[in-house]
């Protein structure tokens, strides 16, 4: 059974950089491509980016100059950066397997982390 | 960006009515449209991948229909848990995006 946890500060102040890391159990890191998804509180969910163990990675235009993301596969844990942080990057953070079989979906996913953005 | 509208943005319903929930995209997403359910307060979860495919262990009440740019989601029974927030979500173009989802309410 695939389950996926994320990790990370619950508070982050203005200006900084949020990081946050997932630890995949039951399949290897290696075996699929991973992702991150955020919801602001009440709205929808919004794709970050996603990234394969080889570490290439897919971003969202609208936070590529302020995303990295990074694997571990030592670990089985992948990670994400978002730097620049202002209150309306305060949400939960989601990290989920993409399954790739021709067509492309987001299962399973972490319970999700919030993160709010305040001095 | 591929704009996902869904609709209606709420609903409620009697157990055992048959609910229908339409996704329309923006541009043309082939098949590559997924189905999520959502409780308060939880991750979403998988219900329909590729516009009609039943994910494993989702109940057989749920299904899902078309291609192109127009989409539904029909729950044939109502059932008590089935409350909660739907969302499609296009995975044919980059950046990926979501519907601003379909709140469905037991009455």
């Amino acid at each position: 059974q695939v389950q996926l946890q994320e990790s990370g500060p619950g508070l982050v102040k203005p200006s900084e950089t949020l990081s946050l890391t997932c630890t995949v159990s039951g399949v290897s890191i290696k075996s699929s491509y991973w992702s991150w998804i955020r919801q602001p509180p009440g709205k929808t969910l919004e794709w970050i980016g996603h990234i394969f163990h080889d570490g290439s990675t897919t971003y969202n235009p609208s936070l590529k100059s302020r995303v990295s993301m990074s694997v571990d596969t030592s670990k089985n844990q992948f990670s994400l950066k978002l730097t620049s942080l202002t209150a309306a990057d305060t949400s939960v953070y989601y990290c989920v397997r993409r399954v790739v079989q021709g067509n492309n979906w987001f299962d399973p996913w972490g319970q999700g982390t919030l993160v709010t953005v305040s001095s | 960006d591929v704009q996902m509208t869904q609709s209606p943005s709420s609903l409620s319903a009697s157990v055992g009515d048959r609910v229908t929930i339409t996704c329309r995209a923006s541009q043309s997403v082939a098949h590559y449209l997924n189905w999520y359910q959502q409780k308060l307060g939880k991750a979403p979860k998988l219900l329909i991948y590729a516009a009609s495919n039943l994910q494993s262990g989702v109940p057989a009440r749920f299904g899902g229909s078309g291609s192109g740019t127009d989409f539904t989601l029909t729950i044939a029974s109502l059932q008590p848990e089935d409350f909660g927030t739907y969302y499609c979500q296009q995975s044919y173009r980059t950046p990926r995006t979501f519907g601003q989802g379909t709140t469905v309410e037991i009455k």
